[in-house]
């Protein structure tokens, strides 16, 4: 059965420090992967997806994944985190044959010190 | 993408009432999901509601409980019905093409409070 893992239920980050939020799946074929914010009292933000190509998407608001099929992992980067970023993250995972129905991770509270 | 007015965006209800929320897409959307979330938790569908058919529930979830209607390619609502405390959350609708590469968007989310 297909699954998401965010091993981090919180990460708590120093302004301008850089950071990883990890996103590991299982799925037998190739996984459409996404990633979604979600800000206090908000619904959810598309931040970037993976389809198929360049294994290294380039999202909104400075974030960016990369899918390692080896590893079958999906983890967001960002160089340089904000204090605004503070939010929920959410990793996600599609597939033709479940009906295009997303199956969640947990999420991870990103929490970022002054 | 297209963008969803949810509505109401938070209710405190009576226990044994029923609560319908509403979803209006601004284009029309061949998929409506409907999740729960649950404080500080991930997101749980509760149906997929496509347009000329009856929704799809998961598991744990019924029709009696969660009525849900699509009259129209833009449109959705879910009933939450004979709330008790324990239906508090919050209930997001969620629309997508129906092509995986194409991304889900969502509503605002309805903040439900049961007392």
């Amino acid at each position: 059965a297909q699954s998401v893992t965010q091993p981090d239920i919180h990460i708590t980050v120093s302004e301008g420090a850089s950071l990883e939020l990890r996103c590991n799946y299982s799925y037998g074929a190739t996984p459409y992967l996404f990633w979604y914010v979600q800000s206090p009292g908000q619904g959810l933000q598309l931040l970037l997806k993976y389809f198929s190509g360049d294994t290294l998407v380039q999202g909104i608001k400075g974030f960016e994944a990369e899918f390692k099929r080896s590893q079958s992992s999906f983890n967001l980067r960002k160089p340089s985190v904000h204090w605004s970023d503070a939010a929920e993250y959410f990793c996600a995972v599609g597939a033709e044959d479940s009906n295009y129905q997303l199956i969640w991770g947990a999420g991870t509270k990103l929490i970022i010190k002054p | 993408s297209a963008v969803i007015s949810q509505k109401p965006s938070r209710d405190i209800c009576q226990r044994g009432t029923s609560l319908t929320i509403q979803c209006q897409v601004d284009s029309q959307v061949t998929m409506m999901f409907w999740y729960r979330q649950q404080p500080g938790q991930s997101l749980t569908l509760i149906a997929t509601a496509n347009q000329g058919s009856e929704a799809t529930y998961e598991s744990g979830f019924v029709i009696d409980k969660f009525p849900i209607s699509r009259p129209n390619l833009t449109f959705s609502t879910l009933t939450v019905s004979n709330m008790s405390p324990e239906d508090s959350s919050i209930y997001l609708c969620s629309g997508t093409e129906g092509a995986a590469n194409t991304e889900a968007f969502f509503g605002q989310g309805t903040r439900l409070t049961v007392v």
